[in-house]
C-alpha cells in the first residue's frame, strides 16, 4: 500500500521560499506515475499546483509557474516543491498526491495527509 | 483552464436517503479524467470515482457516477452515518491544468 508524507518548515516568511518534501513508501518513485502537489485554503479551495515525473519532467499550473519549481530525489525514493516570493495568499494545506497510471486509467490515488504551511514574518 | 461548479453548495439530508450531487463544467471533460473526491475535516481527500464512474479500491457500492461532456453526478444511494462530509469533483485532462469544484457539504438534517 502505497503511503505518502509531506515534510517542511510550517512557518515561512514574507517574499521567502517554501519548501516542502513527500516521502514515498510502498512504491518506488521511479515508475510510471505522476507525483503531485495540491494545497487547499479557505480563500481558493482545491488548487493544483503541478506534478513531477521520475525522469524530472514536469507541468506546472500556470498561474504559479513563475514561481514554482519541483524535483525527485530517487536516492530518497522523495519528492520536492519549491514556491519563491511567498505571500499571505500561499498560506495552505499542501498535499503531496500519486496520480496513478494502470491499464489505460489514471487518477489521483494516494494522498499526503498534509501538512500547513503559514506566512507570516 | 476548466472550471468546475458544483451543486447544490449544501446537501441536508438523512441517514438512508439518497445523495445526487452534481457537477459542470465549463467545456467538455474527457470521462478517462473526471473524478470525485471526499474530505472529512482535518483529513485529505479521498479517491471515490475515477474515470467518471469506476469506483476506487474499497469504495462501498452504494456510491456510483455517472456522466460525460460537460454534466457530470455522484450518486449514494443510501446515505450512511459516515458519508457526511464534503465532496469534490476533479478533471486532470492531459493538455489543461488540474482543476477541482468548489464543493458540495452534505450534512445531516
Amino acid at each position: 500500500q502505497v503511503q505518502l508524507q509531506e515534510s517542511g518548515p510550517g512557518l515561512v516568511k514574507p517574499s521567502g521560499t517554501l519548501s516542502l518534501f513527500c516521502s514515498v513508501s510502498g512504491d518506488s518513485i521511479s515508475t510510471n506515475n505522476w507525483w503531485n502537489w495540491v494545497r487547499q485554503s479557505p480563500e481558493r479551495g482545491l488548487e493544483w499546483i503541478g506534478e513531477v515525473y521520475h525522469t524530472g519532467t514536469t507541468i506546472y499550473n500556470p498561474s504559479l509557474e513563475s514561481r514554482v519549481s519541483m524535483s525527485v530525489d530517487d536516492s530518497k525514493n522523495q519528492f520536492s516543491l519549491t514556491l519563491s516570493d511567498v505571500s499571505a495568499a500561499d498560506a495552505a494545506v499542501y498535499f503531496c498526491a500519486r496520480r496513478h497510471r494502470f491499464n489505460w486509467n489514471e487518477y489521483f490515488d494516494s494522498w499526503g495527509p498534509g501538512t500547513r504551511v503559514s506566512v507570516s514574518s | 483552464e476548466i472550471v468546475l461548479t458544483q451543486s447544490p453548495g449544501t446537501l441536508s439530508l438523512s441517514p438512508g436517503d439518497r445523495a445526487t450531487l452534481s457537477c459542470r463544467a465549463s467545456q467538455s471533460v474527457s470521462g478517462y479524467y473526471f473524478a470525485w473526491l471526499q474530505q472529512k475535516p482535518g483529513q485529505a481527500p479521498r479517491p471515490l470515482i475515477y474515470g467518471a464512474s469506476s469506483r476506487a479500491p474499497g469504495i462501498p457500492d452504494r456510491f456510483s457516477g455517472s456522466g460525460s461532456g460537460t454534466e457530470f453526478t455522484l450518486t449514494i444511494s443510501r446515505l450512511e452515518p459516515e458519508d457526511f462530509a464534503v465532496y469534490y469533483c476533479q478533471q486532470y485532462g492531459s493538455s489543461t491544468p488540474v482543476t477541482f469544484g468548489q464543493g458540495t457539504r452534505l450534512e445531516i438534517k
